[in-house]
């Protein structure tokens, strides 16, 4: 993979179901990988960032997985609610300065 | 709150034109990014600035420039407008340290349309 890429471009989840998308990365030169939520006329704000392959982070109903040497992460909500609906990007330094190459982004709506 | 804040929100440019965009980095940062993101796209890189020295460009042409100045604000200036530069730009700012690289803080973004 030479760009980081998402899927699935959309997700349409129920309230109070599970659901998970992933994200795939270079694997070669890997400095951490980030996933960002953002909400409709809002800023992006990061969830997790991952350094180390095996990674698993987690904060409240929302986790993720990294795997480095296949280059690719996991982001898994538990338990979907309405305020979860939201654009979540992942994206990767190019560099250790922290130039970010991003996904298009997974959009997922939680109905009720 | 993240800090972050971005100027103006909307405008509005015909081809040809020159805009500056502007932005105020989270207090403590010393390093700022800037991203264009186009419809159905992921944010693009464009260029970063630490320490009022551009540190790195995207692939973007000469026209789109940048200032970083001593209080850490930036500016991003596009001249010679073009359709295709109808997009939003986000502002990040971060702080480099000597681990890997953290978590960016995004402005709410500056909506450029150029008709």
């Amino acid at each position: 993979i030479l760009n980081v890429e998402q899927s699935p471009q959309s997700l349409h989840v129920q309230e109070g179901d599970s659901t998970n998308f992933t994200c795939g990365f270079p694997s070669s030169n890997f400095y951490a990988l980030h996933w960002y939520r953002w909400e409709t006329a809002k800023s992006p704000e990061a969830l997790f960032v991952m350094t180390l392959n095996g990674d698993e982070k987690k904060k409240g109903r929302i986790s993720a997985t990294l795997n480095t040497k296949e280059g690719y992460s996991y982001l898994y909500i538990k338990g979907s609610q309405p305020e979860d609906s939201a654009t979540y990007l992942c994206a990767h330094p190019t560099d250790s300065w922290g130039k970010l190459q991003f996904g298009a982004g997974t959009q997922v709506v939680v109905t009720p | 709150e993240t800090g972050v804040t971005q100027s103006p929100t909307h405008l509005i440019k015909t081809r040809g034109q020159q805009v500056t965009l502007r932005c105020s980095s989270q207090s403590g940062h010393n390093t700022v990014s800037w991203y264009q993101q186009a419809l159905g796209q992921g944010p693009q890189f464009i260029f970063q600035y630490y320490r009022e020295e551009e540190n790195g460009r995207g692939n973007f042409p000469p026209r789109f420039s940048g200032l970083q100045f001593p209080n850490y604000s930036s500016e991003l200036n596009v001249n010679a407008l073009e359709l295709d530069d109808s997009a939003l730009y986000l502002c990040a700012s971060s702080l480099k340290t000597s681990g890997p690289p953290g978590e960016l803080f995004f402005g709410e973004g500056s909506r450029l349309t150029v008709l």
